[in-house]
């Protein structure tokens, strides 16, 4: 069961443009949302982190914005760079017995063209 | 800065053949993930340690897979016999503890199986 679903797979954005890239999750019990961020050969690394108590994050050029009725979140890239281009992940976790256990999405590969 | 080591980077082995990653968390992790993300894929937890302790191998296949973290330190993933479906990138991940939301990625092992 894919509990976290990310679109679109890929996207080409021009230098300084915006970069949107949507996630919709199915458990509400989920509490905790980061983005990561994958340039090839590289292990992710974390990018940006929301909870549900608030709508919207931003650190520098990343935004992410969330939706908890409608069990949504979404990372917008301003001023894209080349520097960006890479593949994003968004994944929920939410606290059990063994700590927290992220889940996913598919993942969106960006491509900031100069 | 510490970072999660990882070897080999890449790996090329024939059908039920014998394979193993090895991983060092960054000192002081008490949790140490495992991952498997298959091409254009999210990654998925195959399982979770605290300390030398299994805490969570709900998705990995015991049939030919294995981990062990005997020391409480470093880790090492073997699948036997390996199958095509296999091929896939292998990450480990550590924490400080399974509480702590930020997961640390290493940079894979690349494996193909032919």
């Amino acid at each position: 069961q894919q509990q976290v679903k990310q679109s679109p797979q890929s996207l080409i954005v021009q230098k300084g443009g915006i970069s949107i890239i949507n996630c919709a999750y199915e458990n509400t019990a989920f509490d905790y949302f980061p983005w990561y961020q994958q340039f090839p050969g590289k292990g992710p690394a974390l990018l940006i982190a929301i909870r549900p108590d608030v709508s919207e994050k931003k650190e520098g050029r990343f935004t992410i914005s969330f939706n908890k009725s409608a069990k949504q979140f979404s990372l917008h890239i301003m001023d894209s760079q080349p520097g960006d281009s890479a593949t994003y992940f968004c994944a929920a976790s939410k606290e059990g017995a063994a700590g927290n256990k992220l889940t996913f999405g598919g993942g969106t590969r960006v491509l900031v063209k100069p | 800065e510490a970072e999660v080591a990882q070897s080999p980077r890449y790996k090329i082995t024939e059908k039920s053949q014998a394979v193993a990653f090895w991983c060092d968390p960054i000192s002081g992790h008490a949790t140490l993930y495992w991952y498997r993300q298959i091409l254009g894929q999210g990654p998925e937890l195959l399982v979770q340690f605290q300390d030398e302790s299994v805490v969570d191998d709900s998705q990995l296949p015991k049939d030919r897979f294995s981990a062990e973290r005997l020391k409480g330190v470093d880790s090492t993933l073997k699948i036997q016999p390996a199958e095509l479906g296999d091929s896939a990138m292998y990450l480990c991940a550590s924490s400080f503890d399974p509480h702590q939301e930020t997961q640390y990625f290493g940079p894979g092992t690349r494996l193909l199986v032919l």
